[in-house]
């Protein structure tokens, strides 16, 4: 069965400092891969998609990065974080366009 | 454009009590599929189902059932017998598969709170 893990779960960082989080997929191979970032008031925003390694599409622009080193792996970064970077942040994955999506237990990120 | 929206932003309940989530859909595209995902307190987004647009065939699942209807937009979600442990924010989802759709791109709606009360 397939299982996808995050990490860490919770990260509180200051405004200004690096951001690495870290996403990978067990039980599939190629799959597509998604971060969401949830704010307050509960809307998902897709941010960054891949349908393969080093194959990235952001969907917002905005100070945060993705990258896929390997198939199963996909990590979002950024330089310097925002105040408003705070929020949850999920990774999905999925097999092709009409295939459900599965999400990991997401990153709690505070930014003070 | 697509578009999902649950216009329902809190619901309490009684334990026991059958309650209903509401969700509108808007789509241009004739191909696209609609999901509804639970998302407890500890906020990992749970999948509860998957219908094609070409498939509105009602579903039910244990306590849980679906009622897609193409003619009003809408896949609401229905609970019959509420307990405490379906606490949770619910989402619809809605994905398109026509030109110009981000592959695999899911459309949220902003979800639904519901609370049951022992």
């Amino acid at each position: 069965s397939q299982t996808i893990h995050q990490w860490p779960a919770t990260l509180v960082q200051p405004v200004g400092s690096p951001l690495s989080l870290e996403c990978t997929v067990e039980g599939t191979s190629n799959p597509n891969l998604y971060w969401y970032r949830q704010a307050a008031g509960r809307g998902l925003q897709l941010l960054f998609y891949s349908v393969g390694i080093g194959q990235i599409s952001s969907e917002v622009p905005q100070n945060l990065s993705a990258s896929r080193p390997q198939d199963r792996q996909f990590i979002l970064s950024s330089k310097k974080l925002l105040l408003s970077d705070s929020g949850f942040y999920l990774c999905a994955h999925g097999r092709g366009s009409t295939d459900t999506q599965y999400f990991g237990p997401g990153t709690r990120l505070t930014v003070l | 454009a697509q578009k999902v929206t649950q216009a329902q932003t809190e619901i309490s309940v009684v334990e026991k009590e059958d309650v209903t989530l509401d969700c509108v859909y808007e789509t241009r595209d004739t191909t696209y599929y609609l999901f509804w995902y639970k998302q407890p307190p500890s906020g990992e987004l749970v999948f509860l189902i998957r219908r094609n647009s070409f498939d509105e065939q009602n579903e039910i699942s244990g306590r849980y059932s679906w009622n897609f209807q193409k003619s009003t937009s809408s896949f609401n979600f229905t609970i019959t017998a509420s307990q405490v442990v379906d606490s949770a924010v619910y989402f619809c989802a809605l994905r398109a598969v026509g030109r110009g759709s981000t592959l695999g791109r899911l459309y949220f709606g902003r979800g639904t709170q519901l609370t049951v009360w022992p």
